[in-house]
């Protein structure tokens, strides 16, 4: 029942943009995302609950498609600190409150 | 105060010990969490409380359990450990369980079992 997440990596240069799919094969609630840095605490982007949703923080947006059960976080005009690993969490209709986490996308930001 | 403290930060500890994790919330959130996170992989979910009552547990092993002694702390206990159970444990909390609430994550205990 984990999401999946794809690219696992992607490489930037500041000022460049990045899309983060994230799809499951179960209907979902809702589609979390957040961003965990090197040794630190997993930190909270945005949460998408219905389908169609697009929702922003600051350049970094994200759109969810209920009818193909897929997100994607869209990075614009890149900053080093968007450096991290992005997972995409999901809450699926069958599995009550239980937020399961995709692999990961690991984003490197270069000046 | 928006922020979820666990302590120790570090542990280290024998198969034969019996440690506890502490975590605490003072944001009035009714959910706290369990997780456990491998070198890089996404946090697995070990344990959810609602309103102080267990509501989730993921099938994990009894040598961990969990308690909320109140709606501001949540312990995890370890005993008799395997040095497959090393990991960064993260606390988490949100206003409550429902899906529309984002996870305040804390820093996290790293355990190291020898």
């Amino acid at each position: 029942q984990q999401p999946v997440q794809s690219p696992q990596a992607v490489i930037l240069r500041e000022g460049e943009d990045a899309v983060i799919n994230c799809s499951s094969s179960k209907a979902l609630y809702s589609v979390h995302w957040y961003r965990q840095k090197h040794g630190e605490a997993p930190v909270f982007l945005m949460i998408l609950l219905k389908g169609g949703e697009q929702k922003g923080h600051e350049k970094i947006s994200a759109s969810f498609n209920e009818k193909k059960q897929q997100s994607s976080l869209y990075l614009t005009a890149s900053q080093l600190s968007y450096s991290g690993t992005y997972f995409c969490g999901i809450l699926i209709k069958a599995a009550g409150n239980k937020l399961t986490f995709g692999g990961g996308t690991r984003v490197l930001v270069k000046p | 105060d928006t922020e979820v403290t666990q302590t120790p930060k570090h542990l280290v500890m024998g198969m034969t010990n019996k440690k506890s994790l502490k975590c605490e919330q003072h944001m009035g959130h009714r959910a706290m969490y369990w997780y456990k996170q491998k070198a890089k992989k996404p946090p697995e979910l070990m344990f959810v409380y609602s309103y102080e009552k267990l509501s989730i547990n993921e099938s994990v092993p009894s040598r961990f359990s969990p308690e909320c002694p109140n709606s501001s702390l949540l312990n995890l206990h370890l005993h008799a450990l395997q040095p497959e159970d090393s990991a960064l444990y993260l606390c988490a909390s949100s206003l409550d369980a429902s899906s529309y609430n984002e996870q305040f994550f804390g820093p996290g205990t790293r355990l190291t079992v020898l």
